[in-house]
């Protein structure tokens, strides 16, 4: 089945670790982002490629970083200069980045810091 | 600047209807979404609306844009428990070539039976 897929769906991190998440689809789509989703809140952009091999930074980069080497995968890593990570993250693709084009979404995944 | 406002919750009985609001300010908004995400889920596209639309309809589910007021709202036919999710009303304009939406805070619906 076509779909996005993220792993792991819950996630713990330890406070001075880095750890990444994953984000695959096989729609065939160009465009991939990640989106973070804090309680009581809508989805705030963090980062979102266009094509591979580019990203750029949406609303909320900070502390977070991203790879697009593969057009079928986005992974993120939230990185230590991430003070708050604790939040629901969602990985989402569309088959090109321009208006008009449905966005389509992963599972999500819980990352909680300990 | 892009703002997304939804009332933050709304209770019905199974078998009413259920009418979300939104508002926006982007005039220049070409499309508008309705996820629905349930509990620990991830968002599901119920169904967008063309800005150059006035309504649509899908089954259950009818979308109203008033342009002119800026306001978007979703009507829920013969609501049933399995409704029950947090409703997200979503924009993207003409302007963006990046794809991003901008996101309500979402509109918890409880159907009660």
């Amino acid at each position: 089945d076509g779909g996005i897929t993220q792993s792991p769906k819950y996630l713990f991190r330890k406070e001075g670790q880095n750890v990444t998440l994953s984000c695959e689809q096989n729609l065939n789509h160009d465009a991939m982002y990640w989106y973070r989703q804090d309680p009581g809140q809508g989805l705030r952009l963090i980062y979102y490629s266009q094509i591979v091999n580019d990203f750029q930074k949406g609303d909320i980069a900070e502390g977070y970083s991203v790879s697009r080497e593969k057009k079928e995968s986005f992974p993120l890593t939230v990185t230590s200069a991430q003070k708050n990570p604790t939040a629901f993250y969602l990985c989402a693709s569309s088959s090109d980045s321009y208006s008009g084009n449905t966005i389509y979404f992963g599972e999500g995944s819980w990352l909680t810091v300990v | 600047g892009e703002d997304v406002e939804q009332s933050l919750f709304l209770s019905v009985r199974e078998g009413d209807s259920s009418v979300i609001n939104c508002t926006y300010t982007d005039s220049s908004s070409t499309y508008l979404y309705w996820y629905k995400q349930e509990p620990g889920a991830g968002l599901q596209l119920l169904t967008y609306i063309f800005s150059n639309m006035d309504m649509k309809q899908d089954q259950r589910l009818t979308v109203l844009l008033n342009k002119k007021d800026k306001h978007l709202s979703l009507r829920i036919a013969d609501t049933q428990t399995g409704d029950s999710a947090i409703y997200f009303c979503a924009e993207i304009h003409g302007s963006s070539n990046t794809g991003k939406l901008i996101f309500g805070q979402g509109t918890t619906l409880q159907v009660k039976p």
